[in-house]
């Protein structure tokens, strides 16, 4: 079960670009990584998955380097209401379901 | 709509009583998770399920039972050998086979032991 390691927390300001990253040394060869983002009493919502390279949606990138050993979450201009704790998962598609501590994100005006 | 459904939202209990949090998915998803999360801190695994009639442990399963005797159903039950059992607990599930948009989670239940 590969390990991760992220920011415990992290600072920006409204309209900057905010980059996570987590770090997976001892990734699989199937495993996925896939990043969610958490509201105070609510569940964590899934924001992006990707294997290799780069994967980009309607909210964010990641980023995953040829070794797969790490992984960047970027978030394009961000807004107050992105302030929330990020997840970084590593696993066999959805069936590694242990979360770390996460990165506690506080966008400031 | 499709989606998993935790109920009740609020939950009070006694010291020595035994507690059943309930967990409904609509999503046709083969797997379901149960997790624990206390205030500042991480979601912690209770217990799994990946299949119907099969579950395993988690990190934290001491104190917890579970049974999965439907796939849409993954009940929760914090007995009272859970020494400190009020958190909030969290519900997920998730499809298994090929690329996914990840784990669907409920709205979650805060257990209080009173």
């Amino acid at each position: 079960l590969a390990k991760t390691t992220q920011p415990i927390s992290m600072d920006s300001y409204e309209g900057q670009e905010v980059n996570i990253t987590c770090s997976h040394n001892n990734i699989a060869t199937n495993d996925y990584i896939t990043w969610y983002q958490q509201f105070p009493s609510q569940g964590p919502r899934f924001i992006i998955q990707g294997y290799k390279t780069k994967v980009t949606n309607e909210v964010a990138s990641l980023f995953i380097p040829a070794d797969r050993k790490s992984s960047t979450l970027s978030l394009p201009r961000v807004s107050l209401s992105d302030t929330a704790v990020y997840y970084c998962l590593v696993g066999d598609i959805n069936n590694d379901m242990r979360f770390g501590a996460g990165t506690r994100l506080t966008v400031k005006p | 709509d499709g989606g998993i459904t935790q109920s009740p939202k609020y939950l009070f209990r006694k010291e020595g009583q035994n507690v059943t949090l309930s967990c409904e998915q609509n999503l046709n998803h083969d797997a379901m998770y149960w997790y624990r999360q206390d205030p500042g801190q991480g979601l912690r695994l209770i217990y799994y399920s990946q299949i119907v009639n099969d579950f395993q442990k988690g990190d934290i399963a001491e104190g917890y039972s579970v049974s999965r005797e439907k796939k849409e159903s993954f009940p929760l039950t914090v007995t009272s050998a859970q020494k400190n059992p009020t958190a909030f607990y969290l519900c997920a599930s998730s499809t298994s086979k090929g690329r996914t948009l990840g784990a669907f989670f409920g709205q979650g239940t805060r257990l209080t032991v009173v």
